[in-house]
Protein backbone atom coordinates (compact mmCIF):
# COMPACT_ATOMS: atom_id res chain seq x y z
CA UNK A 1 0.00 0.00 0.00
CA UNK A 2 1.24 3.47 -1.03
CA UNK A 3 1.70 5.65 1.90
CA UNK A 4 0.94 9.63 1.78
CA UNK A 5 2.58 11.62 -0.84
CA UNK A 6 4.01 14.95 -0.59
CA UNK A 7 5.90 16.95 -2.45
CA UNK A 8 8.55 19.13 -2.72
CA UNK A 9 10.46 17.45 -0.25
CA UNK A 10 12.42 20.64 0.40
CA UNK A 11 11.56 24.35 -0.75
CA UNK A 12 14.31 27.47 0.01
CA UNK A 13 12.33 30.83 -1.22
CA UNK A 14 12.72 34.39 0.03
CA UNK A 15 10.50 35.94 2.02
CA UNK A 16 7.20 37.76 0.59
CA UNK A 17 7.21 35.24 -2.31
CA UNK A 18 4.18 32.97 -2.94
CA UNK A 19 5.17 28.75 -2.27
CA UNK A 20 2.76 25.78 -2.49
CA UNK A 21 2.79 22.35 -1.21
CA UNK A 22 0.85 18.95 -2.56
CA UNK A 23 -0.21 16.00 -0.97
CA UNK A 24 -1.43 12.96 -1.97
CA UNK A 25 -3.52 10.56 0.48
CA UNK A 26 -3.99 6.86 1.34
CA UNK A 27 -6.60 6.15 -1.41
CA UNK A 28 -9.48 5.54 0.29
CA UNK A 29 -8.60 7.67 3.24
CA UNK A 30 -11.51 10.58 3.67
CA UNK A 31 -10.08 12.49 6.19
CA UNK A 32 -6.82 14.68 5.35
CA UNK A 33 -5.16 17.28 7.96
CA UNK A 34 -2.30 19.84 6.93
CA UNK A 35 0.19 19.97 10.15
CA UNK A 36 2.85 22.44 10.75
CA UNK A 37 5.91 21.63 12.97
CA UNK A 38 8.30 23.73 14.15
CA UNK A 39 11.67 22.45 15.34
CA UNK A 40 11.63 20.50 18.69
CA UNK A 41 7.62 21.31 18.69
CA UNK A 42 5.02 18.25 17.61
CA UNK A 43 2.98 18.69 15.25
CA UNK A 44 0.17 21.85 15.52
CA UNK A 45 -2.77 20.98 13.22
CA UNK A 46 -3.50 23.50 10.50
CA UNK A 47 -6.50 22.33 8.50
CA UNK A 48 -8.52 18.83 8.58
CA UNK A 49 -10.85 18.26 5.68
CA UNK A 50 -13.57 15.69 5.55
CA UNK A 51 -13.36 14.75 2.06
CA UNK A 52 -13.70 17.61 0.36
CA UNK A 53 -14.97 20.21 3.15
CA UNK A 54 -12.66 21.90 5.57
CA UNK A 55 -14.55 20.82 8.82
CA UNK A 56 -11.57 22.17 11.19
CA UNK A 57 -9.46 24.95 9.95
CA UNK A 58 -9.15 27.36 13.44
CA UNK A 59 -5.73 27.07 13.64
CA UNK A 60 -4.62 28.61 10.09
CA UNK A 61 -3.64 31.76 9.31
CA UNK A 62 -6.06 32.55 6.94
CA UNK A 63 -4.26 36.13 6.17
CA UNK A 64 -1.53 34.31 4.46
CA UNK A 65 -2.35 30.65 4.48
CA UNK A 66 -5.03 28.99 2.24
CA UNK A 67 -5.56 25.08 1.38
CA UNK A 68 -8.04 23.08 -0.71
CA UNK A 69 -8.93 19.77 -1.89
CA UNK A 70 -10.49 19.07 -4.86
CA UNK A 71 -12.51 16.09 -5.86
CA UNK A 72 -11.55 15.35 -1.91
CA UNK A 73 -8.39 13.83 -2.75
CA UNK A 74 -5.64 15.92 -3.43
CA UNK A 75 -4.56 18.83 -1.50
CA UNK A 76 -2.53 21.32 -1.99
CA UNK A 77 -1.50 24.21 0.93
CA UNK A 78 -0.59 27.42 -0.39
CA UNK A 79 1.30 30.21 1.45
CA UNK A 80 1.25 33.50 0.40
CA UNK A 81 3.67 35.51 0.52
CA UNK A 82 5.63 33.71 3.31
CA UNK A 83 7.15 35.33 6.05
CA UNK A 84 10.57 34.64 8.06
CA UNK A 85 8.53 33.04 10.48
CA UNK A 86 6.79 30.23 8.02
CA UNK A 87 10.46 28.20 8.23
CA UNK A 88 9.28 25.06 8.98
CA UNK A 89 8.37 21.74 8.33
CA UNK A 90 4.73 20.90 6.50
CA UNK A 91 3.44 17.62 6.80
CA UNK A 92 0.25 16.25 5.54
CA UNK A 93 -1.37 13.32 7.22
CA UNK A 94 -4.73 11.07 6.28
CA UNK A 95 -7.18 8.85 8.11
CA UNK A 96 -9.81 6.30 7.57
CA UNK A 97 -12.39 8.82 8.89
CA UNK A 98 -12.71 11.46 11.61
CA UNK A 99 -9.67 11.91 14.19
CA UNK A 100 -9.98 9.81 16.81
CA UNK A 101 -8.13 7.07 14.65
CA UNK A 102 -4.57 6.35 13.83
CA UNK A 103 -3.35 9.11 11.23
CA UNK A 104 -0.56 8.51 8.00
CA UNK A 105 1.34 11.23 7.77
CA UNK A 106 3.66 11.87 4.77
CA UNK A 107 7.36 12.91 4.89
CA UNK A 108 6.73 16.54 5.14
CA UNK A 109 8.10 19.58 3.02
CA UNK A 110 10.94 21.34 5.03
CA UNK A 111 10.30 25.04 3.97
CA UNK A 112 13.27 27.89 4.57
CA UNK A 113 12.01 31.08 3.56
CA UNK A 114 14.93 33.20 3.83
CA UNK B 1 -1.03 24.73 22.10
CA UNK B 2 0.19 21.76 23.15
CA UNK B 3 -1.89 19.45 25.50
CA UNK B 4 1.03 16.57 26.43
CA UNK B 5 3.96 16.89 27.81
CA UNK B 6 6.80 14.46 27.56
CA UNK B 7 9.30 13.61 30.12
CA UNK B 8 12.48 13.32 29.71
CA UNK B 9 13.09 15.73 27.21
CA UNK B 10 16.38 13.35 26.07
CA UNK B 11 17.55 10.17 27.07
CA UNK B 12 20.53 8.62 26.22
CA UNK B 13 21.21 4.79 26.65
CA UNK B 14 22.64 1.91 25.48
CA UNK B 15 21.32 -0.54 23.36
CA UNK B 16 19.67 -3.33 24.48
CA UNK B 17 18.92 -1.59 28.03
CA UNK B 18 15.16 -0.58 28.06
CA UNK B 19 13.68 3.06 27.55
CA UNK B 20 11.05 5.06 29.39
CA UNK B 21 9.43 8.03 28.35
CA UNK B 22 6.28 9.35 30.19
CA UNK B 23 3.73 11.56 28.89
CA UNK B 24 1.28 14.23 30.83
CA UNK B 25 -1.48 15.49 29.56
CA UNK B 26 -4.37 17.94 30.76
CA UNK B 27 -7.85 17.49 30.24
CA UNK B 28 -9.97 14.68 30.02
CA UNK B 29 -9.13 12.18 26.75
CA UNK B 30 -10.67 9.67 24.51
CA UNK B 31 -7.67 7.90 23.50
CA UNK B 32 -3.73 8.22 23.85
CA UNK B 33 -1.65 7.88 21.01
CA UNK B 34 2.50 7.63 20.74
CA UNK B 35 3.91 8.40 17.52
CA UNK B 36 7.27 8.13 16.49
CA UNK B 37 9.60 10.22 14.07
CA UNK B 38 12.83 9.69 12.57
CA UNK B 39 14.42 11.25 9.83
CA UNK B 40 14.03 8.10 7.36
CA UNK B 41 10.69 7.22 7.81
CA UNK B 42 8.82 10.57 9.05
CA UNK B 43 6.05 10.18 11.84
CA UNK B 44 4.59 6.57 12.20
CA UNK B 45 1.89 5.75 14.87
CA UNK B 46 2.86 3.04 17.44
CA UNK B 47 -0.09 2.43 19.59
CA UNK B 48 -3.42 4.15 20.41
CA UNK B 49 -4.55 3.29 23.70
CA UNK B 50 -8.16 4.37 24.99
CA UNK B 51 -9.48 6.25 27.95
CA UNK B 52 -11.30 2.26 29.63
CA UNK B 53 -7.87 0.70 28.94
CA UNK B 54 -4.82 0.27 31.00
CA UNK B 55 -1.80 -1.37 29.44
CA UNK B 56 -1.14 -2.24 25.79
CA UNK B 57 1.60 -4.25 24.57
CA UNK B 58 2.93 -4.20 21.03
CA UNK B 59 6.19 -6.50 20.17
CA UNK B 60 8.77 -4.37 22.52
CA UNK B 61 6.51 -1.53 23.57
CA UNK B 62 4.10 -1.26 26.38
CA UNK B 63 2.27 1.51 26.95
CA UNK B 64 0.23 2.10 30.44
CA UNK B 65 -2.33 5.05 31.00
CA UNK B 66 -3.54 6.26 34.59
CA UNK B 67 -6.53 8.60 33.84
CA UNK B 68 -6.81 9.96 37.36
CA UNK B 69 -3.24 11.10 37.06
CA UNK B 70 -3.30 12.24 33.57
CA UNK B 71 -0.34 10.29 32.69
CA UNK B 72 0.96 7.86 30.27
CA UNK B 73 4.13 5.81 30.06
CA UNK B 74 5.93 4.15 26.90
CA UNK B 75 8.20 1.51 27.93
CA UNK B 76 10.69 0.15 25.09
CA UNK B 77 12.42 -3.22 25.63
CA UNK B 78 15.76 -4.42 24.80
CA UNK B 79 16.30 -1.25 22.59
CA UNK B 80 18.59 -1.29 19.46
CA UNK B 81 20.12 1.58 17.30
CA UNK B 82 17.17 1.56 14.84
CA UNK B 83 14.75 2.96 18.03
CA UNK B 84 16.79 6.25 17.71
CA UNK B 85 14.41 8.73 17.12
CA UNK B 86 12.14 11.69 18.65
CA UNK B 87 8.56 9.89 20.72
CA UNK B 88 5.55 12.28 20.66
CA UNK B 89 2.29 11.32 22.70
CA UNK B 90 -1.01 12.64 20.95
CA UNK B 91 -4.45 13.06 22.36
CA UNK B 92 -7.84 12.90 21.48
CA UNK B 93 -10.74 14.42 23.92
CA UNK B 94 -13.55 13.05 24.55
CA UNK B 95 -15.94 14.64 21.80
CA UNK B 96 -12.81 15.59 19.70
CA UNK B 97 -11.66 14.97 16.43
CA UNK B 98 -7.82 15.95 16.43
CA UNK B 99 -4.98 14.98 17.84
CA UNK B 100 -2.80 17.10 19.81
CA UNK B 101 0.77 16.06 20.40
CA UNK B 102 3.22 16.79 22.54
CA UNK B 103 6.93 18.25 22.42
CA UNK B 104 8.39 14.50 22.37
CA UNK B 105 11.33 12.55 24.04
CA UNK B 106 14.12 12.64 21.73
CA UNK B 107 15.92 8.62 22.29
CA UNK B 108 19.41 8.43 21.16
CA UNK B 109 20.18 4.24 21.75
CA UNK B 110 23.88 3.87 21.74
CA UNK B 111 25.39 0.45 19.73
Amino acid sequence: EAGVVQSPRYKIIEKKQPVAFWCNPISGHNTLYWYLQNLGQGPELLIRYENEEAVDDSQLPKDRFSAERLKGVDSTLKIQPAELGDSAVYLCASSWASGRNEQFFGPGTRLTVL
Amino acid sequence: SQQGEEDPQALSIQEGENATMNCSYKTSINNLQWYRQNSGRGLVHLILIRSNEREKHSGRLRVTLDTSKKSSSLLITASRAADTASYFCATVAPYGNKLVFGAGTILRVKS
